[in-house]
């Protein structure tokens, strides 16, 4: 069965420092998405991308942060200059259609020191 | 706003009985709801989903009722597991999922 891959599982990075986060989303699904959990707290939407744009994103997805969908297979989320708050559980999800199922992947667990 | 959420935060049931999750959402133009839950430390994972041309939907051990009169749809699993334990979330199949604070069912062996 088809599944949402994530790399890396962990990552540390020092503040300051940029992270990119990678998604592999399942290879039909157009719509793809962005959700971070911050230890002990409900998932949040970040951000999700169609047609190569940004169709929708959160107060949290500021200046900071960005999408890219750099080939035919990967999605990934920069973080330019992280914070200490940025640590958290970072998902990424794909869905088929605009209002369908979204499909998460494990997860990246970062960590800023 | 729109708005949808469990009822209870916790629902602690015996290894072997029956659980009924309950959801409540505001707007009645919804049409499409999703079952979603979260084991200790992954991702949230897709359950089952019901449009609302339907009241009832049925899958492995899993049913979902929607009532659209009162705006309500209940998770009911059968011969509930250790391995049911997890955090449940409905929502209301939006682009951006909301994912509010769930109710953690925990199974009592």
């Amino acid at each position: 069965e088809p599944e949402v891959t994530q790399t890396p599982s962990h990552q540390v990075t020092q503040m300051g420092q940029e992270v990119i986060l990678r998604c592999v989303p399942i290879s039909n699904h157009l719509y793809f998405y962005w959700y971070r959990q911050i230890l002990g707290q409900k998932v949040e939407f970040l951000v999700s991308f169609y047609n190569n744009e940004i169709s929708e994103k959160s107060e949290i997805f500021d200046d900071q942060f960005s999408v890219e969908r750099p080939d035919g297979s990967n999605f990934t989320l920069k973080i330019r200059s992280t914070k200490l708050e940025d640590s958290a559980m970072y998902f990424c999800a794909s869905s088929r259609g605009a209002r369908e199922t979204q499909y998460f992947g494990p997860g990246t667990r970062l960590l800023v020191l | 706003g729109e708005s949808v959420g469990l009822h209870l935060p916790t629902l602690s049931v015996q290894e072997g009985d029956n659980s009924i999750i309950n959801c409540a959402y505001s707007n009645s133009a919804s049409d499409y709801f999703i079952w979603y839950k979260q084991e200790s430390g992954k991702g949230p994972q897709f359950i089952i989903d019901i449009r609302s041309n339907m009241d009832k939907r049925q899958g492995q051990r899993v049913t979902v009722l929607l009532n659209k009169t009162v705006k309500h749809l209940s998770l009911q699993i059968a011969a509930t597991q250790p391995g049911d334990s997890a955090v449940y979330f409905c929502d209301t199949g939006r682009r951006a999922l909301t994912f509010g604070s769930g109710t953690r069912l925990q199974v009592q062996p």
